[in-house]
């Protein structure tokens, strides 16, 4: 089955500065990408998302990045602000199947 | 409601008894997950549903946990004979059709077993 390894597991950045999360995937038909940003006992959200017919995704501060080729998918937040501080899960799903399958989180700390 | 809604919010009980959690999806949304998220950790898939196919039982740890659902609506998560590595918050998630679509998720029930 769908192997998804996340890093790294925490991360710590100045307001203003970029952060990246990387995430990989075993299996090629692995075809949504989506990720969920969880702030401490909130639900986990999604906040953006990408297929594998694009290779990048835009939403304000927020990017996704994905290669198909080395099976990678990263998530790149730019000028980071004290809300952006939680943990962000990626995932990988495909068309036929039942499960999505998560990283093991990224706690972000975004320092003031 | 617009979204997934879970209850009971909290739960609390005895090792050794029995819990039942219960899961409403968002009207429409025929796919439903189960999830535990034990304290800082991620999340362990136990159980998905999709329309009236047979569920993918293939995450539950135990015998001692079950699920239903009845046709797309609301679903309920039972643990029989709780131990105390049960305790955790348990997410449910709907999405509109299939594994590859958004993932909406539930508040959760954080169960505490004493």
């Amino acid at each position: 089955g769908e192997n998804v390894e996340q890093h790294p597991s925490t991360l710590s950045v100045q307001e203003g500065d970029s952060a990246v999360i990387k995430c990989t995937y075993s299996d090629s038909a692995s075809n949504y990408f989506p990720w969920y940003k969880q702030e401490l006992g909130k639900r986990p959200q999604l906040i953006i998302d990408i297929r594998s017919n694009v290779g990048e995704k835009k939403d304000q501060r927020i990017a996704v990045t994905l290669n198909k080729t080395a099976k990678h998918f990263s998530l790149h937040i730019t000028e980071t602000q004290p809300e952006d501080s939680a943990v962000y899960f990626c995932a990988a799903s495909q068309t036929t199947g039942n499960q999505f399958y998560f990283g093991t989180g990224t706690s972000l700390t975004v320092i003031p | 409601g617009a979204g997934v809604s879970q209850s009971p919010s909290n739960k609390v009980t005895e090792k050794g008894k029995d819990v039942e959690l219960r899961c409403d999806p968002i009207s429409g949304h025929t796919a439903l997950y189960w999830y535990r998220q034990r304290l800082g950790q991620g999340l362990e898939f136990l159980i998905y549903f999709q329309g009236n196919s047979a569920p993918d039982k293939s995450g539950l740890p135990s015998d001692r946990f079950s699920a239903e659902r009845t046709g797309e609506s609301v679903s309920t998560l039972t643990i029989q004979r709780t131990q105390q590595e049960d305790s955790a918050v348990y997410l449910c998630a709907s999405s509109l059709y299939s594994s590859n679509q958004p993932q909406h998720f539930g508040d959760g029930t954080r169960l505490s077993i004493l």
